[in-house]
């Protein structure tokens, strides 16, 4: 079965600070990863995605996120973080298919002036 | 615009009483989704609908029932026999199996007392 662990529950960081937001996955066959974000009382925006491909991968607001196949990692980092960055973080797995994404537990980035 | 919308963004009811959502998506999308989540424990799938007429159960489909007669409406029925029904429940869908992502409505906060 897929599982996927954020490992952070809580990242405090000041403005314009670098930022990493940890996701580990497990699965037995390929995968596809995810991470999105989500604003107060809000759905769920894709940030970015990997499918296949470079393991770098870039997104919106200046998001990317590492693809790192042998330690089954899929960090999310920014080189400068903004106030409007604070906002819960997910990442998600999908095998593919009809697509079931399996998502974390979330992490909730706080950006202080 | 295209989209998905979720009604009402609010909702209070008693205990022992059904409730329905609404979701409703203009994107031609195949797939549609609901999922629940909890403060802390990311987002669990409930339902989902690869095509008219057809749902699967998801991880936590107790208590809850879903029907899919129009390609673009998927309604979740919150039944009284679901033992915690208080959560806030997010609509998604995805264009099918050839698609890895899912495109996420605002949200529907439940309160039942």
């Amino acid at each position: 079965a897929q599982s996927v662990t954020q490992l952070d529950s809580q990242v405090p960081v000041f403005e314009e600070a670098p930022v990493e937001l940890r996701c580990n996955y497990s699965s037995s066959v390929s995968v596809y990863l995810f991470w999105y974000v989500q604003y107060p009382n809000q759905g769920l925006q894709l940030l970015l995605k990997y499918l296949s491909g470079s393991t770098l991968v870039k997104g919106i607001n200046g998001f990317e996120a590492e693809f790192n196949k042998s330690q089954t990692s899929f960090h999310l980092r920014k080189p400068s973080v903004h106030i409007s960055d604070t906002a819960e973080y997910f990442c998600a797995v999908s095998s593919g298919g009809y697509n079931k994404l399996i998502f974390g537990a979330g992490t909730r980035l706080a950006v202080h002036p | 615009d295209g989209g998905i919308t979720q009604s009402p963004k609010y909702l209070f009811r008693k205990e022992g009483q059904n409730v329905t959502l609404s979701c409703e998506q203009n994107l031609n999308h195949d797939a549609m989704y609901w999922y629940r989540q909890d403060p802390g424990q990311g987002l669990r799938l409930i339902y989902y609908s690869q095509i008219v007429n057809d749902f699967q159960k998801g991880d936590i489909a107790e208590g809850y029932s879903v029907s899919r007669e129009k390609k673009e409406s998927f309604p979740l029925t919150v039944t009284s026999a679901q033992k915690n029904p208080t959560a806030f429940y997010l609509c998604a869908s995805s264009a099918g199996q050839a698609s890895h992502e899912q495109y996420f409505g605002p949200g529907t906060r439940l309160t039942v007392t």
